[in-house]
């Protein structure tokens, strides 16, 4: 039973550029959620999806997009990077209110 | 907004020596609590959940007692092995979908 894969798992960029990071949740679950995690700090809470709507945001700019699709596997869009971006980005999925399982993250640099 | 604070930053003992890993939260109105791992370069994985009604639960060499009143969960680790060298990551959740983390503890444990 695959868990929560995530692709891709490195990503350069520099400043200015859009990046698209996608989730694949795992088998059962119907709602992804996304942080972002900075080198040495706990994860920040971006968003999260539940059929196929946002259904609650973090203090996030609107820089930063996402999207689900019917099969649940859900994409984040970051335009107009900073060097702030570069990150750990962290998907983590969950059916109903049970506990959320994270994959193992796009490290994004932003150059 | 919640506030999740962990202490120490980071630790180093010797293998065989128990670990106390701590936690602490400014708002107590929460849903439950969660003990994550993280190694490095790599996505959280799931230690131990406690629900708000309870005190603590256990897993193996595992144990987290949680004090919601007095806004406190401290993690105890038994008998440490250099396996159990990672980041421990603490994180609250008021019932609305969103973890709030600490920024972690860095254990190391020496063979």
């Amino acid at each position: 039973d695959a868990g929560v894969t995530q692709s891709p798992t490195h990503l350069i960029k520099t400043r200015g550029q859009q990046v698209t990071l996608r989730c694949s949740p795992k088998s059962g679950h119907d709602t992804v959620s996304w942080y972002q995690q900075a080198l040495g700090q706990g994860p920040q809470f971006i968003f999260q999806y539940y059929e196929e709507e946002e259904r609650q945001r973090g203090n996030f700019p609107d820089r930063f997009s996402g999207h689900q699709f019917p099969n649940y596997s859900s994409e984040l869009n970051v335009n107009a990077l900073l060097l702030g971006d570069s990150a750990l980005y962290l998907c983590a999925s969950s059916f109903v209110d049970q506990p959320q399982h994270f994959g193992d993250g796009t490290r994004l640099s932003i150059l | 907004k919640q506030e999740v604070t962990q202490i120490p930053a980071a630790l180093s003992v010797p293998e065989g020596e128990n670990l106390v890993l701590n936690c602490s939260f400014t708002d107590s109105a929460i849903y439950n609590l969660q003990w994550f791992r993280q190694d490095p370069g790599k996505g959280l994985t799931s230690l131990l959940l406690i629900q708000s009604s309870q005190r603590e639960q256990t897993s193996g060499r595992l144990n987290a007692s949680l004090d919601k009143s007095s806004g406190r969960s401290t993690l105890y680790i038994a008998a440490s092995q250099p396996g159990d060298s990672a980041t421990y990551l603490c994180a609250v959740s008021p019932g609305d979908y969103k973890l709030s983390f600490g920024a972690g503890t860095t254990v190391t444990v020496r063979a």
